[in-house]
């Protein structure tokens, strides 16, 4: 079975702060991609990240950074100096070869408090 | 930039009327998806387009229909609105093929069934 687990259903932080927000996921298939989509207030869900499971490199852009882990299923967002505009609901996603969908976690709300 | 468009932000109807939800996309993708997004449960799968006139169920396709006549245009169809209808729908597109590629999500359209 494939699975995404965000465990995490809310987080606070205060602005400034770092804040790591977890990703666990569930397959069997060796070749499958792992996604990260940020929701603001507005709705649309914006690409952040796409990472295959052949690349472990971590990766930064500005004050983010993404944690890939195949031994742990792990595939963790980090965001530095985290700032007001950062909060939203951020999801975790999963797609596996041989398949048009993907498995979505059921997000993670973040709100940085000024 | 890839741009969905859902064509309204917010609805408001009534049980047992027939409901239209349009999302057109600009970039010429053939495969074309509807979420229904719930607190707590993510987004689930409703349908899936993967070319004009070509649609296949997803994990949650009761109660709904889908048609699409032109490339650019998914709609999707609550023959008989229930209260239980009441959610967040997202339309999203990509460019067909692989499990790699990047879905695009239009900003949403939440409706309330009263």
């Amino acid at each position: 079975a494939q699975k995404v687990t965000q465990a995490q259903t809310e987080i606070s932080v205060v602005e400034k702060e770092d804040v790591t927000l977890d990703c666990v996921y569930e397959t069997r298939d060796t070749t499958y991609y792992l996604f990260w989509y940020k929701q603001p207030p507005s709705g649309e869900l914006v690409f952040l990240i796409r990472r295959n499971s052949f690349d472990e490199q971590n990766e930064i852009s500005g004050r983010y950074s993404w944690n890939f882990q195949k031994s742990t299923s792990s595939f963790n967002f980090t965001i530095t100096a985290s700032q007001v505009v950062d909060s939203a609901v951020y999801f975790c996603a999963l797609s596996t070869s041989g398949t048009y969908k993907y498995i979505f976690g059921t997000g993670t709300r973040l709100k940085v408090l000024a | 930039d890839v741009k969905v468009t859902q064509s309204s932000r917010y609805l408001v109807k009534r049980t047992g009327e027939k409901v239209f939800l349009e999302c057109v996309q600009d970039m010429d993708h053939e495969n074309m998806f509807w979420y229904r997004q719930d607190p707590g449960l993510g987004l689930r799968l409703i349908y899936f387009s993967y070319d004009v006139k070509m649609k296949e169920k997803g994990d949650i396709p009761e109660g709904y229909s889908v048609s699409r006549e032109k490339k650019e245009r998914f709609s999707l169809i609550l023959e008989s609105a229930s209260t239980n209808q009441t959610s967040m729908y997202l339309c999203a597109s990509r460019v067909a093929g692989v499990a790699k590629n990047i879905q695009y999500f239009g900003a949403g359209t939440r409706l309330s069934v009263l």
